[in-house]
């Protein structure tokens, strides 16, 4: 079957390094993205990697390792806006232009 | 310049009516997907248009149609509602030629109640 894998929930403190892991098995693997999405808003993009490796934007980080059908995305100097829900989400082939599979989420808590 | 537009933002309907969502996409693209987030889950692919065709398709059932137009606005229609159809909808704008990093740009979504 087709599933992405991540947790539920992560509580961390302000100023504190988060991994939220990701565990994929589609049908077609081309990509692997990143979203964050607040209560009551639209998911907002953060990241995508085609290849293995880390890409880094800002605060945030993104890992794909395509052998082991794993990815991560780390948040670093957490801060109370990052409080919010993180979906890691599979495009399964080059011609799939939009067709994206999504894990069920993380709700990442920040406390003070 | 203007983000992906959504209208109604909520609806009430009641099992066996029909409805219509609404989609402005971001200036600029030309690809719009449609998604069904139902609560704390992720969103689920419904379809997308480019050249106003539906160019791929999620697990759906057929009640489930769309439409794009020369503007590039899409509309998604449910026929015969379900209690199950309860959930927000998402629109997400793309351009075909942007490149790798696949971005998706959401609307705000249309929160659907089926009572």
């Amino acid at each position: 079957g087709q599933s992405l894998e991540q947790p539920s929930e992560v509580t961390a403190v302000e100023g504190a390094i988060v991994q939220i892991n990701c565990t994929y098995q589609t049908s077609g693997f081309y990509g692997l993205s990143w979203y964050q999405q607040h209560d009551g808003g639209a998911p907002t993009f953060l990241s995508y990697n085609a290849l293995d490796g880390l890409e880094e934007t800002g605060r945030f980080s993104s890992f794909l390792s395509r052998s082991d059908s794993y990815g991560y995305l780390l948040l670093q100097e957490l801060q109370m806006k990052d409080s919010a829900s993180y979906f890691c989400a599979v495009r399964e082939g080059g011609d799939s232009w939009g067709k994206l599979q999504f894990g069920a989420g993380t709700q990442v808590v920040v406390t003070p | 310049d203007a983000g992906v537009t959504q209208s109604p933002t909520h609806l009430i309907k009641t099992r066996g009516q029909q409805v219509t969502l609404r989609c402005s996409p971001k200036s600029g693209h030309d690809t719009v997907s449609w998604y069904q987030q139902a609560l704390g889950q992720g969103p689920q692919f419904i379809f997308q248009y480019y050249e106003e065709e539906e160019r791929q398709r999620g697990n759906f059932p057929d009640r489930f149609s769309g439409h794009q137009f020369p503007n590039y606005s899409s509309e998604l229609n449910v026929n015969a509602l379900l209690l199950g159809d309860s959930a927000l909808y998402l629109c997400a704008s793309s351009r075909q030629l942007a490149g790798e990093r696949n971005e998706q740009f959401f609307g705000p979504g249309t929160r659907l109640t089926v009572l």
